[in-house]
């Protein structure tokens, strides 16, 4: 069954350093999403994306975040200056076209540890 | 501010029970998604919910979607040990355009032999 895929499954940085997260989604599937998770906290919602451009992103998605579709298979989420508070699960997910609105699948997520 | 209250939190229970796990809101939503989450891995899709009152099988799990789609259940008949996990589930707000799913906290179930 396909799935959705993130690389690395766990990235440690300084603070103040760029990262760059990776996600393959479902080869259909035409909706991308990140979306991350503090460790005992919620999965919180950050950024949509569909046709090439941004379709809804979260208060959380500020300036320091930015997504990219560089190739036909990848999604990618940069963060351009970590902080500490950047440390979280991010989980990238997917939805084939003419999905029941809000039917989403994640990968297995990348941990993300800012020291 | 949309929420998705689900009780309860813990759930510990012995194998062979059977048990409901409620997932609550004051707002209404085109959809709700149950998804189970295992330590350090991404969730993953059990089943989603459209239409008020619906009510979906799987296996031994039964969903349920209320009338107004305001609230869900999630219950299992004779739980298995391998049905131990955390229990999410999340919904797609009606009044709002976008695909942004909002979470609950989890519910974390435990089933001992």
């Amino acid at each position: 069954e396909p799935e959705v895929t993130q690389t690395p499954s766990h990235q440690v940085t300084q603070m103040g350093q760029e990262v760059i997260l990776r996600c393959v989604p479902i080869s259909n599937h035409l909706y991308f999403y990140w979306y991350r998770q503090i460790l005992g906290q919620k999965v919180e919602f950050l950024v949509s994306f569909y046709n090439n451009e941004i379709s809804e992103k979260s208060e959380i998605f500020d300036d320091q975040f930015s997504v990219e579709r560089p190739d036909g298979s990848n999604f990618t989420l940069k963060i351009r200056s970590t902080k500490l508070e950047d440390s979280a699960m991010y989980f990238c997910a997917s939805s084939p076209a003419g999905a029941v609105r809000g039917e989403q699948y994640f990968g297995p997520g990348t941990r993300l540890t800012v020291t | 501010t949309q929420l998705l209250e689900q009780s309860p939190q813990f759930l510990s229970i012995q194998e062979g029970e059977n048990l409901t796990v409620y997932c609550n809101s004051s707002s209404v939503f085109s959809s709700l998604q149950w998804y189970r989450q295992e330590p350090g891995e991404g969730p993953v899709l059990l089943v989603t919910v459209v239409t008020g009152g619906e009510v979906k099988k799987l296996k031994r799990l039964t969903f349920q979607f209320g009338d107004a789609r305001k609230d869900s259940s999630l219950h299992i008949t004779a739980a298995q040990t391998g049905d131990t996990g955390l229990y999410l589930c999340a919904g797609a707000p009606a009044n709002q355009a976008g695909t942004a799913l909002i979470f609950g906290k989890g519910t974390t179930l435990s089933v001992s032999s």
